[in-house]
């Protein structure tokens, strides 16, 4: 079956400091992989992808992400965290031979604090 | 500017009310997805299409309906409203292998 993991609910992180979310995921072949955010009663907002290439792939809001093939894990990151970074952020995949649906991680609540 | 409107932000509906939660894109993408938002539950794709007049199931169809008569409007229905459909509801639609584009979402309420 296809899944995807984020193994922590939530995040804390003090502002200025690196932080990281992270995401596993199990699916067959070689999926695309995004990060979603979602501010307070919206929607989820696109924040970067992989599809190929370099492992490491740059986002909106100063957000990267590392592709690690053999630990099948999609982390995101980003040097130093801003306040304004607290939001829920989705890890998602889309399985390239999965027809054209997306498969979803259960979100990560992250907390930036002053 | 790419979009995905909703045509409700906030709906406030009765028991057995019948409910129409509309969509629309102006990508020209030709899938489009519903999902429901719970707390804990993260979201749950409850009906998708890939062309006009197709529609797949997705995890949690049931209590559900989808029309897709239009390539840029896709509308979920709730053929008889109960309260454990009282969710934020999540449209979004998506090119061949590109990332999905999200409406704003609309919060139900099923009194």
């Amino acid at each position: 079956a296809q899944s995807v993991a984020q193994p922590e609910d939530q995040v804390n992180v003090a502002e200025g400091n690196p932080l990281t979310v992270k995401c596993t995921y199990s699916v067959s072949g070689n999926p695309y992989l995004f990060w979603y955010v979602q501010y307070p009663n919206r929607g989820l907002q696109f924040l970067l992808k992989y599809i190929t290439g370099d492992n490491l792939v740059k986002g909106s809001y100063g957000f990267e992400a590392e592709f690690n093939k053999s630990q099948t894990s999609f982390h995101l990151k980003k040097p130093s965290a801003l306040v304004s970074d607290s939001a829920l952020y989705f890890c998602a995949v889309r399985p390239v031979n999965y027809g054209q649906n997306f498969v979803f991680g259960p979100g990560t609540r992250l907390s930036v604090l002053p | 500017d790419v979009k995905v409107t909703q045509s409700s932000r906030y709906l406030v509906k009765r028991t057995g009310e019948k409910v129409f939660l509309e969509c629309v894109q102006d990508m020209d993408h030709e899938n489009m997805f519903w999902y429901r938002q719970d707390p804990g539950l993260g979201l749950r794709l409850i009906y998708f299409s890939y062309d006009v007049k197709m529609k797949e199931k997705g995890d949690i169809p049931e209590g559900y309906s989808v029309s897709r008569e239009k390539k840029e409007r896709f509308s979920l229905i709730l053929e008889s409203a109960s309260t454990n459909q009282t969710s934020m509801y999540l449209c979004a639609s998506a090119g061949t292998y590109n990332e999905q584009f999200f409406g704003p979402g609309t919060r139900l309420t099923v009194l």
